[in-house]
């Protein structure tokens, strides 16, 4: 069975400060893994997402995510942290057969301090 | 297109009522499900289609049925309300097989409390 570990339910960075926010993954298949955002009362948005070609994936407003499946690991980055970024931020997996589910980690809420 | 709409956006129910929420996407996606969102919980899954005609539970289905007769519609129905069903509830869908690579796409939400 997938599953997904993010750690840290809580991250906060100073504005300008670099943004990490850790997402491990358990699948026997190779995966397909995301990083959705949610910002206040609104609905999921992707910010990338990692398919099995490059394993640096570049998405929105600057973010950037590795996949090390050595690790299990696809870890969500971003160099320089802007206000507009604190938001609830979710790593999820599925596989590629037709029954894949999309299965998330429990989120991880993003402050940005000034 | 719409996407995916989920109506509505909000409701309360009184315990032991019961309700449908509403889901409908334009995409020709086979795959449907239904998500809730509860804090430090993340989103977990209720159940989920494949195709018309074929639907599975997911994490947390207690309480709840679906049922899949056309592509476009995947309606969600409480059958009796209860204080744990308040919650946010997000409809999604996506291609199947290794075309889910272009992802997800998710409905705006249903706030739904019950008291």
């Amino acid at each position: 069975a997938q599953s997904v570990t993010q750690l840290g339910s809580h991250v906060s960075v100073s504005e300008g400060a670099l943004v990490l926010l850790r997402c491990n993954y358990s699948s026997s298949v190779p995966p397909y893994l995301f990083w959705y955002v949610q910002y206040p009362n609104q609905g999921l948005q992707l910010l990338l997402k990692y398919t099995s070609a490059a394993t640096l994936v570049k998405g929105i407003n600057g973010f950037e995510a590795e996949f090390k499946k050595s690790e299990t690991s696809f870890h969500l980055t971003k160099p320089s942290a802007h206000m507009s970024d604190a938001a609830e931020y979710f790593c999820a997996v599925s596989d590629h057969s037709n029954t894949g589910k999309l299965i998330f980690g429990q989120g991880t809420t993003l402050q940005v301090k000034p | 297109n719409a996407g995916v709409t989920q109506t509505p956006k909000f409701q309360v129910l009184k315990t032991g009522q019961s309700m449908t929420l509403q889901c409908a996407q334009d995409m020709n996606h086979e795959y449907m499900s239904w998500y809730r969102q509860d804090p430090g919980m993340g989103l977990r899954l209720i159940h989920y289609s494949v195709g018309a005609g074929i639907t599975d539970q997911g994490e947390v289905p207690n309480g709840y049925n679906v049922s899949r007769s056309t592509t476009e519609d995947f309606p969600l129905r409480l059958l009796s309300a209860a204080p744990s069903q308040t919650s946010v509830y997000f409809c999604a869908s996506s291609y199947s097989g290794v075309s889910r690579r272009n992802g997800y796409t998710f409905g705006s939400g249903t706030r739904l409390t019950v008291v």
